[in-house]
């Protein structure tokens, strides 16, 4: 099961928007997760473009080819955290991308 | 409201026993959802360790631990269980239970606060 490929780092000011990709794959089964230091992740994007309810419209998902991408716009200082791709890895396993830490600068 | 509380984590030798956590739930049809266990290591990123169906017939396994844990599910008493054995110091890890999406393996819209396992002499 090899790992999804993301940035290690990623950065933006406040209202700007930023993109967060994630190579490795042609599912429509990607997922993003949000982590904030000591907590535990929360599901942000599902089926590469689907928000759970209580998500702020902020955060979009998108794919091309064997990349997905995150992207936030408008960005505010409770977006700085670890973000985490994820994807099906073959028959009912899954892979998740090394994370990308987020800063607001 | 969905709830997740795992329990059982510890301080453990290389090799020496096993360890069984648990991760209760509530607050939803436990029944009705596949499950899974997630780890992350200290520092590290996420990891996906096993997934269990809705009905517990059928499991699925990172290489990295097949063979050496087991998931299990008891759907009377809300609970998923992860037994581990044969513990190396690579296993060392926050181990988060994960409630999946409405009919997916492939989505966890619900996370537990974690258990830390330590695998050290």
């Amino acid at each position: 099961q090899s790992a999804l490929t993301q940035p290690p780092s990623a950065s933006g000011s406040p209202g700007q928007s930023v993109t967060i990709s994630c190579t490795g794959t042609t599912s429509d089964y990607v997922s993003w997760y949000q982590q904030h230091p000591g907590k535990a992740p929360k599901l942000m994007i599902y089926e590469v473009t689907k928000r759970p309810s209580g998500v702020p419209d902020r955060f979009s998902g998108s794919k091309s080819g064997s990349t997905a991408s995150l992207t936030v716009s408008g960005l505010q200082a409770e977006d700085e955290a670890d973000y985490y791709c994820s994807s099906n890895a073959g028959s009912k396993n899954l892979v998740f991308g090394g994370g990308t830490k987020l800063t607001v600068l | 409201e969905v709830q997740l509380l795992e329990s059982g984590g510890g301080l453990i030798q290389p090799g020496g026993g096993s360890l069984r956590l648990s991760c209760a739930a509530s607050g939803f049809t436990f029944s009705d959802y596949a499950m899974t266990w997630v780890r992350q290591a200290p520092g590290k990123g996420l990891e996906w360790v096993s997934t269990i169906s809705a009905s517990g017939g059928s499991t699925f396994y990172a290489d990295s631990v097949q063979g050496r844990f087991t998931i299990s599910r008891d759907n009377s008493k809300d609970t998923l269980y992860l037994q581990m054995s044969s513990l190396r110091a690579e296993d060392t890890a926050i181990y988060f239970c994960a409630k999946g999406g409405s009919g997916s393996y492939y989505r966890f819209d619900f996370w537990g606060q974690g258990t830390l396992v330590t695998v050290s002499s």
